[in-house]
């Protein structure tokens, strides 16, 4: 059965400071998904990752892919506040000829002043 | 971009009423939607699968019966939730893949559910 573990489920930092998600998973998969959520909103696509290897950045986010140690990481440099919010991994799983995505529990992170 | 709208954004209900929920792809055509719900602070919940002109797969633990689910045509999908009750109060997301892109699922707003 295909799991996906995020660490930390909560994450306090201050601003300016660097920190990094983490999420593994148990099997392997072909794609990996980093999203954003906002309270009371619905999800924002930050990065597919497809290939060992792959490292994607946008602005102070960067996530990379490691697909031998099943591990993705997200790196948060020089946080500000606007980054508060919950961060969900996920890795595709086929099922029925169809692809579902597996959900990490999520991350809150709250970036303080 | 590929927009996924979703009406309504917020409802109440009383309890033991029906409540339908849209989930429409505006520019694209979606062969694949994904129904799902979310309670706070969790992560997202699959509920069901459902691909355009053939029943929707649910999840375990998932009652076809008090979700129903239509992929009528290739922009639209409904859940309807059957004789709510307050344990069905929930946020509901759905979410849409274009045709032979499998990379990315495009999601809707949310609708949150609330029944009295």
């Amino acid at each position: 059965e295909l799991k996906v573990e995020q660490n930390p489920l909560f994450l306090s930092m201050q601003e300016g400071k660097n920190y990094t998600i983490y999420c593994n998973y148990s099997t392997t998969s072909d794609r990996l998904y980093w999203y954003r959520q906002d309270p009371g909103k619905s999800l924002e696509s930050l990065f597919v990752l497809l290939s060992n290897g792959a490292v994607k950045q946008e602005g102070r986010l960067m996530a990379s892919l490691d697909t031998k140690a099943r591990l993705s990481t997200l790196h948060i440099t020089a946080a500000v506040h606007d980054l508060s919010a919950t961060y969900f991994c996920a890795v595709d799983k086929e099922k029925d000829s169809n692809y579902q995505l597996i959900w990490g529990a999520g991350t809150k992170l709250i970036i303080k002043p | 971009g590929a927009v996924v709208s979703q009406h309504p954004s917020w409802v109440i209900c009383k309890s033991g009423t029906s409540v339908k929920i849209e989930c429409r792809s505006l520019d694209f055509q979606a062969t694949t939607m994904f129904w799902y719900r979310q309670f706070p602070k969790q992560s997202l919940m699959l509920m069901a699968t459902s691909n355009e002109g053939s029943k929707a797969t649910y999840e375990q633990g998932v009652e076809k019966d008090k979700f129903l689910i239509n992929h009528a045509s290739l922009t639209l999908s409904t859940l309807t939730v059957t004789s709510a009750h307050p344990e069905d109060s929930s946020f509901y997301i759905c979410s849409a893949r274009r045709a032979y892109e499998f990379e990315t699922q495009y999601f809707g707003p949310g609708t949150r559910l609330l029944v009295l």
